[in-house]
């Protein structure tokens, strides 16, 4: 069973701060990777995908993929506390059409 | 605007009482999803459908039927829920498996 691991947290951290997190996975084939916010009670929301190894920005967020060491992370610069949330990571299963979920980090931003 | 709907939003049954979530995307992806969420269990997919008239079973199948007669719908069936079932769940819709945009959820309780 492929597997995806993230800490679940939960993660605090100032306002203005930058977020950090990680997440790691076990299929060493996996070629694209995502991230989705979720607030509570509602759905998830994608934010973020990379393909390829080294960073990719987006406004606040940047992802950071590591193939090599099988990590990809999500980093939230000048954090804010819209930005509290559940943050999940998730790879796709390019065997069994389907992406698998880690379990989340829940990310506080505290004002 | 682009999205996935989901109804109804919030559902309280009866155990062996049949029901029907439905599930449309206005976005003429081909592949759909439908995943539950539980506490410490996290996103745990039940059947995706990769066009129409095929679709496959996920990680936790039991108990859930599909269909796929038009590209647009996705209807999740329960012929005799049970308490086990209840649950957050979610319709996703995607290119393949790549990007996938969730809808707003159903929260379903069995009594």
């Amino acid at each position: 069973q492929k597997e995806v691991e993230q800490n679940s947290g939960p993660l605090s951290v100032p306002e203005g701060a930058i977020a950090s997190l990680n997440c790691t996975y076990s299929d060493r084939g996996s070629q694209s990777f995502f991230w989705y916010r979720q607030y509570s009670g509602k759905s998830p929301e994608l934010i973020m995908f990379i393909y390829s190894n080294g960073d990719k920005e987006d406004g606040r967020f940047t992802a950071q993929l590591n193939k090599a060491s099988q990590y990809v992370s999500l980093l939230i610069r000048d954090s804010q506390p819209s930005d509290s949330a559940t943050y999940l990571c998730a790879v796709r299963d390019e065997g069994a059409q389907k992406l698998v979920f880690g379990q989340g980090t829940r990310l506080t931003i505290n004002p | 605007e682009a999205q996935v709907t989901q109804n109804p939003r919030y559902l309280i049954t009866v155990t062996g009482k049949k029901l029907t979530v439905t599930c449309s995307q206005n976005m003429n992806h081909e592949y759909m999803s439908w995943y539950r969420q539980d506490p410490g269990l996290g996103l745990r997919q039940i059947y995706y459908s990769m066009n129409v008239e095929v679709t496959d079973k996920g990680d936790v199948p039991e108990g859930y039927k599909v269909s796929r007669k038009e590209k647009r719908n996705f209807p999740l069936i329960l012929e005799s829920p049970s308490p086990n079932q209840t649950s957050l769940y979610f319709c996703a819709s995607g290119v393949l498996t790549y990007e996938q945009y969730f809808g707003p959820g159903t929260r379903l309780t069995v009594t």
